[in-house]
């Protein structure tokens, strides 16, 4: 596609839910991150895929915490048993590669645990 | 923690004046970017700087990078209502990891 698209914007969930993110990068580019800005705050690195492998997790903040990516396509943020502290806004970016110009940002999905 | 630092945390000037924020980061990059994030919307590109490169300029924008200091600094020149926005630098080293400065809020009254 023209952009970066997550799905869904809005998720509002129960405490103790799963919930699972998605995020549709530009079509070719290899490297994908995810980042999640609580309220008020800067971005936290979260993870990042070079093509469907994940050399960086050192962000995830528990083991609740997982994503996926399906080759150089759609990627995957799942958040097991969500709490309050979860909440947060969860912005994927991709680039053609790290070296290569800027990164393109999804809109974000607006994440709210209550 | 890895992340840099943006000064001031806050900023507010008149339309027309010039506005300065500056970053510093910690460890070796290749790379500098700076973003501007309008209040409940996505992060936007703005421009990029690359280690080797001392001065950069797009448009109203001017970046400066200082390896030796670990810094780098953006000017918009001659602001309006429109700039006003929180502004990011984004330092991208070897670990293939952005790292993310805490951003200045930057608004310009008309």
């Amino acid at each position: 596609g023209a952009g970066v698209s997550q799905s869904p914007s809005n998720k509002v969930t129960e405490k103790g839910k799963d919930v699972e993110l998605r995020c549709d990068p530009i079509s070719g580019h290899t490297a994908l991150y995810w980042y999640r800005q609580r309220l008020g705050q800067g971005l936290e690195f979260l993870i990042y895929f070079q093509g469907n492998s994940a050399p960086d997790k050192s962000g995830l903040p528990s083991d609740r915490f997982s994503a996926e990516r399906t080759g150089e396509s759609v990627s995957t943020l799942t958040i097991q048993r969500t709490q309050q502290e979860d909440s947060a806004v969860y912005l994927c970016a991709s680039s053609l590669d790290f070296e290569v110009g800027g990164y393109t940002f999804g809109s974000g999905t607006r994440l709210t645990v209550v | 923690s890895q992340q840099g630092e943006e000064d001031p945390q806050a900023l507010s000037i008149q339309e027309g004046e010039n506005a300065t924020m500056n970053c510093s980061y910690k460890t070796s990059i290749n790379n500098l970017q700076w973003y501007r994030q309008n209040s409940g919307r996505g992060l936007v590109h703005l421009i990029l700087i690359r280690s080797n490169e001392r001065e950069k300029h797009s448009g109203r924008l001017r970046v400066t990078l200082d390896t030796s200091k670990k810094s780098s600094s953006l000017l918009i020149t001659a602001s309006r209502a429109a700039d006003t926005a929180s502004y990011f630098c984004v330092s991208s080293g070897s670990a293939r990891q952005l790292t993310f400065g805490s951003g200045t809020q930057l608004t310009v009254l008309p």
